[in-house]
């Protein structure tokens, strides 16, 4: 099955500066690639997706690179702001296998003011 | 609106008791899921149902059992409770339950065994 690792666990970065979550993925047939904002005591909510025949994606201060040779993604924010601190998940998803995405484990992600 | 809300958002009870999480969705959703999170906060996906019926099934004891009583709710009954069955369980949904879908999540149950 699909495994998707993520780096780091955690990060922490000063208001203002930029922070970079990666993911690798095993599962050369996964074309779906989301990225998902846990606050305190919420659900995981989608921020960003990016699909496999495109290779970057851009929405405001965050953005989303894919490479596919070498099956990995990674999520951008620019100019972090305190109320980016949450847990990020990376997750994979592909055609044949609907609904079920596996996530990565998680960064807790620390913007300090 | 809470587009998928689930109850309670706090369980506390003994080693072997029986419970149950309700979840409901109001976006008109095929597909409903239940994710298990553990302490350090990985996301394990445990059931999905489509229209009433069980898609996935994920490596679950059976004292896990949902159930989709029509295609806005399913709810997770838990028997005979254990202390490893302590976590925070999230209900989700999606249009259709195809790849490449958004996925809606509730704001969690987290239920403690004591």
């Amino acid at each position: 099955g699909e495994n998707v690792e993520q780096h780091p666990s955690t990060l922490s970065v000063q208001e203002g500066d930029s922070a970079v979550i990666k993911c690798t993925y095993s599962d050369s047939a996964s074309n779906y690639f989301p990225w998902y904002k846990q606050e305190l005591g919420k659900g995981p909510q989608l921020i960003i997706d990016i699909r496999s025949n495109v290779g970057e994606k851009k929405d405001q201060r965050i953005a989303v690179t894919l490479n596919k040779t070498a099956k990995h993604f990674s999520l951008h924010i620019t100019e972090t702001q305190p109320e980016d601190s949450a847990v990020y998940f990376c997750a994979a998803s592909r055609r044949t296998n609907a609904g079920k995405s596996t996530f990565g484990d998680g960064t807790t992600l620390t913007v300090k003011p | 609106d809470t587009a998928v809300s689930q109850t309670p958002k706090y369980l506390v009870t003994q080693m072997g008791n029986d419970k149950s999480i309700k979840c409901e969705q109001n976006l008109g959703h095929d597909t409903m899921y239940w994710y298990k999170q553990d302490s350090k906060k990985f996301l394990k996906i445990m059931f999905s149902y489509n229209n009433k019926e069980l898609i996935i099934n994920e490596t679950v004891p059976n004292r896990f059992s949902p159930k989709s009583p029509d295609k806005a709710h399913l709810n997770l009954h838990i028997n005979s409770l254990e202390l490893g069955d302590s976590a925070v369980y999230f209900c989700a949904s999606s249009p259709t339950g195809g790849a490449g879908e958004k996925l809606f999540f509730g704001s969690g149950t987290q239920l403690s065994v004591l």
